[in-house]
């Protein structure tokens, strides 16, 4: 497809459990960020990736929170023992941007993460 | 630090102007508009790089005044589409990620 895609698009766990976030960059795109939204918020960062190294994860909240990008490009987002505080929508964004930062960053349609 | 936005909501007629402006205390390398409508991705509109240069809609227009780290969004002739949240993400030179503001939610009414 021509833009980001993240599955899934809704999950529900129960607090403990483990979850698995995917993201999907647009081809060719060298960076990749993950953000929380809270409702009524705006993004905040997790994590940033340029190819397969993880730069920055400066913003994961927890030890619990685990992002990687073995290939350099589809990335995943773990959490390990969901709390009910991780309920958010995640959303991974993908950007050309190289050490610069010239270029937008595309963001896909996030998943809506429920912790019950 | 979080960027201000102001205003946090305003409601406008079609065809009406708006104005969204978006502070920051600390010194911008860039700063990037998006608009998002509920339950979708937010959509790029508009980047602002240090010196001048810009790259966005052309329907859209900002403003970024580097020595008060302030950047303005113009709305004109609003349309029905242009309604949604808008945010703008800045981003100093000590890293790549984007810096949200807490959104300004437009609505536009026939």
């Amino acid at each position: 497809g021509a833009g980001v895609s993240q599955s899934p698009r809704y999950k529900v766990a129960k607090r403990g459990q483990d979850v698995a976030l995917r993201c999907d960059p647009i081809s060719g795109h060298v960076s990749l960020f993950w953000y929380q939204q809270a409702l009524g918020q705006g993004p905040e960062f997790l994590t940033y990736f340029q190819n397969e190294a993880q730069l920055d994860k400066s913003g994961l909240p927890s030890d619990r929170f685990f992002a990687e990008r073995p290939e350099g490009s589809v990335s995943t987002l773990k959490i390990q023992r969901t709390q009910q505080e991780d309920s958010a929508v995640y959303l991974c964004a993908s950007s050309l941007q190289l050490a610069g930062g010239r270029h937008e960053q595309f963001f896909g349609p996030g998943t809506r993460l429920t912790v019950l | 630090q979080q960027p201000v936005q102001s205003p946090q909501a305003v409601i406008l007629r079609e065809g009406e102007d708006a104005v969204i402006n978006c502070s920051s205390s600390k010194a911008l390398y860039s700063v990037h508009w998006y608009r998002q409508k509920h339950g979708e991705a937010p959509v790029f509109l508009m980047i602002l790089l240090k010196g001048g240069e810009q790259k966005g809609h052309e329907k859209i227009s900002a403003s970024f005044n580097e020595k008060k780290q302030q950047s303005s969004l113009y709305l004109t002739a609003s349309q029905l589409s242009y309604s949604g949240t808008y945010f703008c993400g800045t981003r100093n030179n000590a890293g790549n990620m984007l810096t949200f503001g807490g959104g300004t939610r437009l609505m536009v009414k026939p």
